[in-house]
């Protein structure tokens, strides 16, 4: 398994405002993932992050929104931009490990956009 | 497209025994994924499924149909603290999901254990 250290846990912010997340692993790891989990909502890719390389965006997710950073194999950073209460959202980084490719989560940040 | 089926709601007695299924079709297939998901928490790892039949770890069991693309996750001994979201997950293989390992997502199944 891994220690997956996600801060802050949550946050309430004013629109138009930026937050930053922050998700440290205890081991090295090729890929981080960022979900998000709208109320009442399954979970949804926004990206992957790789390190070394631009981060890999699913559809309806653009970078000018959501900014990744992956400066090692242990630490990532997603950025909400520019944030309008649709943003309001439970936001997820998890990384995969194992021969079964299990995903391991970190504790989520739960960000409420007034 | 890509399709998960859960029920969206299920009520059980402390004690009893549940079963969540969890349908499927999705362009392909390499396993299933159970997820336990507390109100306010991450999701944690339940069971993967890789091949057909039962797995059994403890109250929790999971089974798999691949040629029914049909799952269930079942629940012994229902504890108060069972009383959570379900969330079944497919992985998609490599071949059809590029460099990275893709999950398709069900809207979970909310449990709700009375005593």
């Amino acid at each position: 398994s891994a220690v997956i250290s996600q801060k802050p846990s949550r946050d309430i912010c004013q629109r138009g405002t930026s937050l930053t997340i922050q998700c440290q692993v205890d081991s090295q790891v090729t890929m981080m993932f960022w979900y998000r989990q709208q109320p009442g909502q399954s979970l949804t890719l926004i990206a992957t992050a790789n390190q070394g390389s631009e981060a890999t965006y699913e559809s309806g997710f653009v970078i000018d929104k959501f900014p990744i950073s992956r400066p090692n194999l242990t630490f990532s950073t997603l950025t909400v931009s520019n944030m309008s209460p649709e943003d309001s959202s439970i936001y997820l980084c998890s990384v995969v490990l194992g021969a079964n490719e299990k995903l391991f989560f970190g504790s989520g940040t739960q960000l409420s956009v007034l | 497209g890509q399709n998960i089926d859960q029920p969206t709601e299920m009520t059980a007695t402390e004690g009893a025994i549940v079963q969540i299924n969890c349908t499927y079709q999705t362009s392909g297939f390499n396993g299933l994924f159970w997820y336990q998901q507390h109100a306010g928490e991450a999701p944690t790892f339940l069971s993967y499924n890789v091949l057909d039949g039962l797995e059994e770890k403890g109250r929790f069991s999971s089974f798999l149909s691949r040629s029914k693309g049909y799952s269930y996750l079942l629940l012994k001994e229902l504890q108060m603290k069972d009383s959570a979201s379900y969330l079944c997950a497919v992985t998609l293989p490599y071949s059809n999901a590029g460099n990275n390992r893709k999950l398709i997502w069900g809207l979970g199944t909310s449990l709700a254990v009375n005593p």
